[in-house]
């Protein structure tokens, strides 16, 4: 079945710092890949997309690059700010297997102090 | 575009006691998805409608679990016979487009405390 693996948090930088969080999926066939940040207290919000392998996905200065060889999608970011603290979650939708149901990952929470 | 609403914003509720959530998506999205959260997990698929079929559920949604979407605009998901372990932030997403990019817009959620 289809899966998502992201890294453990909390992810706790200064601000300014690099941000990685690891992604990487199961599937059966050619999932489109998706990033969705969760701020406190709000609903789960979609931050970046990729829907085929090379693509890049970019938004808010996110990026995220769809890897097949190494089926990941690791999201990234050159310089954080304390309004980037949430929760990032990790999806796949892979209509391969009939369904269209997307699957998140347990998510990953950033913290950034000033 | 209001976004998706959810109501009510909590829920607590004694052991055994009925509970039913409503879900109004955004309008004229024809696909609309229930999911549940537990602390440190991401979003379990429920069910998922698109108009008011019902086309998928989870084999999480036991028998004590219905959802309905009687006329294609909102939704409600009621749980039966409550049990502690149905404690969980209640999601519910929706969308209009097709194709492997779909992009899901999802409400506040509804906090349920079953004690």
């Amino acid at each position: 079945g289809n899966s998502v693996t992201q890294m453990e948090g909390p992810v706790t930088l200064s601000e300014e710092a690099f941000l990685t969080i690891n992604c990487t999926y199961t599937a059966t066939g050619y999932p489109s890949l998706f990033w969705y940040v969760q701020y406190p207290g709000e609903g789960l919000q979609l931050l970046l997309k990729a829907t085929k392998a090379d693509d890049k996905g970019s938004n808010k200065g996110f990026e995220a690059t769809y890897r097949k060889e190494t089926t990941s999608f690791h999201l990234e970011k050159g310089s954080v700010q304390v309004s980037d603290s949430a929760v990032y979650f990790c999806a796949l939708r892979d209509p391969s297997g009939g369904s269209y149901i997307p699957t998140f990952g347990r998510g990953t929470s950033l913290i950034v102090h000033p | 575009d209001t976004g998706v609403s959810q109501n009510p914003r909590h829920k607590i509720t004694k052991r055994g006691q009925n509970v039913t959530f409503r879900c109004d998506p955004i309008s004229e999205h024809n696909r609309l998805y229930w999911y549940r959260q537990t602390l440190g997990q991401g979003p379990e698929f429920l069910t998922y409608f698109q108009n008011e079929a019902q086309l998928e559920k989870s084999r999480l949604l036991s028998d004590r679990f219905s959802a309905e979407r009687p006329k294609g605009s909102f939704s409600t998901l009621e749980i039966q016979r409550t049990e502690q372990g149905d404690s969980a932030m209640y999601l519910c997403a929706s969308s209009s487009e097709q194709g492997s990019g779909e992009k899901l817009f999802f409400g506040s959620g509804t906090q349920l405390s079953v004690l």
